[in-house]
C-alpha cells in the first residue's frame, strides 16, 4: 500500500517570503499522480497544484511550484511571496494512475501553515 | 455550479443512535468517495464508488455502510454511532482525465457523538 508523509506538522512564514511544504511517499509504481490541496478555516477542500510522475518538468500554478524527485520519492511545495490568504492546512496526496475510473487518493498527515504578517 | 452537496453541515449524536450522511453531485461523475478527516491523521477513505452500482471498502469501513443510490448520489450510514467515529466526514466526486484527476469535494460534514 502507498503511504505519504508529511514530516513538518507546523510551519511559519513571513508575509511576502518563501516557504516549502516537504512530502515523501512511498510506492512500487512507476506512475501516478500527486497533489497538494489546501484547507483553509472554511475547511473546503482546494487543489493546489497536481503532477504527473511521468513529467520530469516540476508543475507550477502562478506562486505555487513543486519540487518533484521521482528517484528520492520527494514532492515539495514552494510558495512564493506569502500572502495571508495563504494561512491554511496544506495536504500531499498521491493516486495511482492505473486504476481508470476510480481517483482515490491517499493522503498525508497535514501540515498547518501560519502566515505572519 | 452546485458541484459536491453534502448534509447535514453539523450533526450531534448519542453513542447508538444511527444516521445516514447524504450526498450528491451534479457534475455527471462515475466515481464518488466518503472520507473521515480526525486531527494529525489527515483524510482517510471510509468507501468509494468507481461506478454506479459498485462499492468498496477503504482504509477505514469498519462501523459503515455505504448506498450508491444512482449516478448522483452515494450516502453514508451509520448504524449504530461509537464516539470513535467523531469526525469530519467529507464526500468527493472525481470525473477522470476529462477533470484532470481532480477530486471534488463537499464542504464536509462536523460529526459529535457523545
Amino acid at each position: 500500500a502507498q503511504t505519504v508523509t508529511q514530516s513538518q506538522p507546523e510551519m511559519s512564514v513571513q508575509e511576502a517570503e518563501t516557504v516549502t511544504l516537504s512530502c515523501t511517499y512511498d510506492t512500487s509504481e512507476s506512475d501516478y499522480y500527486l497533489f497538494w490541496y489546501k484547507q483553509p478555516p472554511s475547511r473546503q477542500m482546494i487543489l493546489v497544484i497536481r503532477q504527473e510522475a511521468y513529467k520530469q518538468q516540476n508543475a507550477t500554478e502562478n506562486r505555487f511550484s513543486v519540487n518533484f524527485q521521482k528517484a528520492a520519492k520527494s514532492f515539495s511545495l514552494k510558495i512564493s511571496d506569502s500572502q495571508l490568504g495563504d494561512a491554511a492546512m496544506y495536504f500531499c496526496a498521491y493516486r495511482t494512475s492505473f486504476n481508470f475510473g476510480n481517483e482515490k487518493l491517499t493522503f498525508g498527515t497535514g501540515t498547518r501553515l501560519t502566515i505572519i504578517p | 455550479n452546485a458541484g459536491v452537496t453534502q448534509t447535514p453541515k453539523f450533526q450531534v449524536l448519542k453513542t447508538g443512535q444511527s444516521m445516514t450522511l447524504q450526498c450528491a453531485q451534479d457534475m455527471n461523475h462515475n466515481s464518488m468517495y466518503w472520507y473521515r478527516q480526525d486531527p494529525g491523521m489527515g483524510l482517510r477513505l471510509i468507501y468509494y464508488s468507481a461506478s454506479e452500482g459498485t462499492t468498496d471498502k477503504g482504509e477505514v469501513p469498519n462501523g459503515y455502510n455505504v448506498s450508491r443510490l444512482n449516478k448522483r448520489e452515494f450516502s453514508l450510514r451509520l448504524e449504530s454511532a461509537a464516539p470513535s467515529q467523531t469526525s469530519v466526514y467529507f464526500c468527493a466526486s472525481s470525473g477522470g482525465r476529462r477533470n484532470n484527476e481532480k477530486l471534488f469535494f463537499g464542504s464536509g460534514t462536523q460529526l459529535s457523538v457523545l
